[in-house]
This record gives structure tokens, sequence and C-alpha cells, in this order.
């Protein structure tokens, strides 16, 4: 596709439920990053990865979440035992290059996660 | 720790009236330095950034930003506003590693 999709768009999750959410980056696109906007506030990085190799994983809030990009191109966030503060949109971007100081991220529409 | 802060929640303005949105960063060396903006059911769209160089950026859809090191700021601004610019701003710097920091958004509405 022309730019990075994201699925599901909307999840809703009973607390103590796995959800995975996926990334669909930009082909060819090297560099990809998830973050996690709480409602009303900025993105917040969560980890980044460079083909296949996940590089940063310093955001992951706590070891329930997990990251992957097995082939270096679609990548999955896992998030086990879901709680109510996992409640977000999580957002995942993509670039051409090595890192993001080239200036330009793409980033997907989210997927909205709600856990009652 | 960088961070990048926002002073300002919402920003009124009338078309056609300049529109400035604030934003002041502390990052240790030096700052890249982002804006990216959100319309409704839309991703985050990037807008200009400031590497080195010139201290007046010039982006997309006629916004500009003046980085200032001394005050440690880097405001996005519009000569002349739209009703279509009304959308969610967000600031981010970035300094070592490979990680945006992005202030709390400010939310931009342009009246007719």
């Amino acid at each position: 596709g022309a730019g990075v999709s994201q699925s599901p768009r909307y999840k809703v999750a009973k607390r103590g439920q796995d959800v995975a959410l996926r990334c669909d980056p930009i082909s060819g696109h090297v560099s990809l990053f998830w973050y996690q906007q709480a409602l009303g506030q900025g993105p917040e990085f969560l980890t980044y990865f460079q083909n296949e190799a996940q590089l940063d994983k310093s955001g992951l809030p706590s070891d329930r979440f997990f990251a992957e990009r097995p082939e270096g191109s679609v990548s999955t966030l896992k998030i086990q035992r879901t709680q109510q503060e996992d409640s977000a949109v999580y957002l995942c971007a993509s670039s051409d290059r090595g890192g993001p100081w080239t200036g330009e991220l793409f980033f997907g529409e989210g997927s909205r996660l709600t856990v009652l | 720790a960088q961070s990048v802060a926002q002073p300002e929640d919402q920003v009124n303005v009338a078309e056609g009236n300049p529109l400035t949105v604030k934003c002041t960063y502390s990052v240790s060396g030096n700052p890249y330095l982002f804006w990216y903006v959100q319309y409704p059911n839309r991703g985050l769209q990037f807008l200009l950034k400031y590497i080195t160089g010139d201290n007046l950026v010039k982006g997309s859809y006629g916004f500009e930003a003046e980085f200032n090191k001394s005050q440690t700021s880097f405001h996005l601004k519009k000569p002349s506003a739209l009703v279509s610019d009304s959308a969610l701003y967000f600031c981010a710097a970035k300094a070592a590693g490979n990680k945006l920091t992005f202030g709390g958004g400010t939310r931009v509405l342009v009246k007719p």
C-alpha cells in the first residue's frame, strides 16, 4: 500500500486478555517505530527496529509488552494480560533511512486499544 | 532527560490572521527538531524539521518555524491561517539515540 497500515483500528479487550496489534510499514522502509499515545497526550516511544533487529526497546513499559519484526517488514506489538492502564492509541511509524534524524517518519492511523 | 513542552493546549485564531504555536525543548547536545500535524482520523504527518543551518525553516502547507537556541524554542508559524489548518500539532525533538520525544500537543482552531 501507499502508507503505513495498522490493524485492527479498534480493539476492545477484557482485562487479562492478550492482544496483538499489527503494522505494515511502507514497502522498503528500513526503520520501524512503535509509539503509545494516551488520551490528550503526545506519543511516547516504545521500541525501534532496523530491519529485523530490535535496536531499542527502552520505552516498553513492562515485560507484558513484546514487539517483533521477524522478516524486517511487518511488525507485531503484543500485550499480554492487558491492564486498564494499557488503554491508548498505539502508533506505528516507518522511515526509509536508518534513523529518524532524517526527519520524516510516516505514521499509521493507529490502533485504539480499550481495556475494560 | 530530554523534554519538549507545548505550553498552550489550544490556540484559537481567525482565518487570515497569523498563527503561532509555541514549543520549547530541553535536550543535551545539538537538537534535531520537528513539527507534525494530526488531522481528525488521520495519522501524524510530518510538516518540517530543523537539523542545522538557517534558523528559519520552511515546510509544508505554508508553515515555517524559527529555531532560537538562546530561548530553546522552535515555534511554528503561518502568516495567514486557513480553516483547514484546524488540527492537532505536535513538536518533537531528537537528541541521542533513535527516538523522538513529543510534546503534549496543541489543538489549533481556525474560525471563519
